[in-house]
């Protein structure tokens, strides 16, 4: 089955203790991005890459990392979390980096940073 | 900045009626997409429309792209409960762009 595949789903922290968040797309896709989605804001792009070892800030860039070793992995990396990045986390892919083609999105990954 | 402003932001209705929402930009797209998503789910696309004027359906949603592709509607027609969801659109401006995304209408159908 084709998909992107979150982990984990669900997550608390306390500040300043690192973490990653894994994402993995089994559909050979070279476009993957992270977005964060919160109430009243919407969805953020955070960075994405076009392809292995091809990443770019997006919107909100700040307090996060992110790799591109392989094409199916995109890890995001948190390297000391701070309360304001709770959030609700969606790791994406499409086809090619063009603005025109389907996201797929995984199941996302709550946050909480206390 | 491309900004995509979705409206209303929130709406309540009772299963059977009709309802339009809409997505609205100064700026022009070469593509619209919508959206669906629910409660503990990542968005899921309901339809692309790429051309201006186009009208696509989808069972009882019809979605429609603005003339001028700055502008999407969205109706559905005897809404159910299963329509219940968060409502998203997102633009595209071709080649090595990214997609721009709404804030989303939040979307109730009371049984």
């Amino acid at each position: 089955e084709a998909q992107v595949t979150q982990n984990p789903r669900y997550l608390i922290t306390v500040t300043g203790k690192k973490l990653t968040v894994t994402c993995s797309q089994n559909m050979n896709h070279e476009y993957m991005s992270w977005y964060r989605q919160d109430p009243g804001l919407g969805l953020r792009q955070i960075y994405y890459s076009m392809n292995v070892e091809v990443t770019d800030k997006g919107d909100v860039p700040e307090g996060y990392k992110v790799s591109r070793k392989e094409k199916r992995n995109f890890p995001l990396i948190l390297e000391s979390p701070s309360p304001n990045q709770t959030s609700l986390y969606f790791c994406a892919s499409s086809p090619s980096s063009t603005g025109d083609t389907e996201a797929f999105f995984g199941q996302g990954t709550r946050l909480t940073v206390v | 900045t491309q900004l995509l402003e979705q409206s209303p932001q929130f709406l309540s209705i009772q299963e059977g009626e009709n309802l339009t929402v809409y997505c609205n930009s100064s700026s022009v797209f070469s593509s619209l997409q919508w959206y669906r998503q629910e409660p503990g789910e990542g968005p899921v696309l309901l339809v692309t429309v790429v051309t201006g004027g186009e009208v696509k359906k989808l069972k009882r949603l019809t979605f429609q792209f603005g003339d001028a592709r700055k502008d999407s509607s969205l109706h559905i027609t005897a809404a159910q409960p299963g329509d219940t969801g968060l409502y998203l659109c997102a633009g595209g401006t071709g080649a090595n762009s990214k997609l721009t995304f709404g804030k989303g209408i939040t979307l109730s159908v009371r049984p």
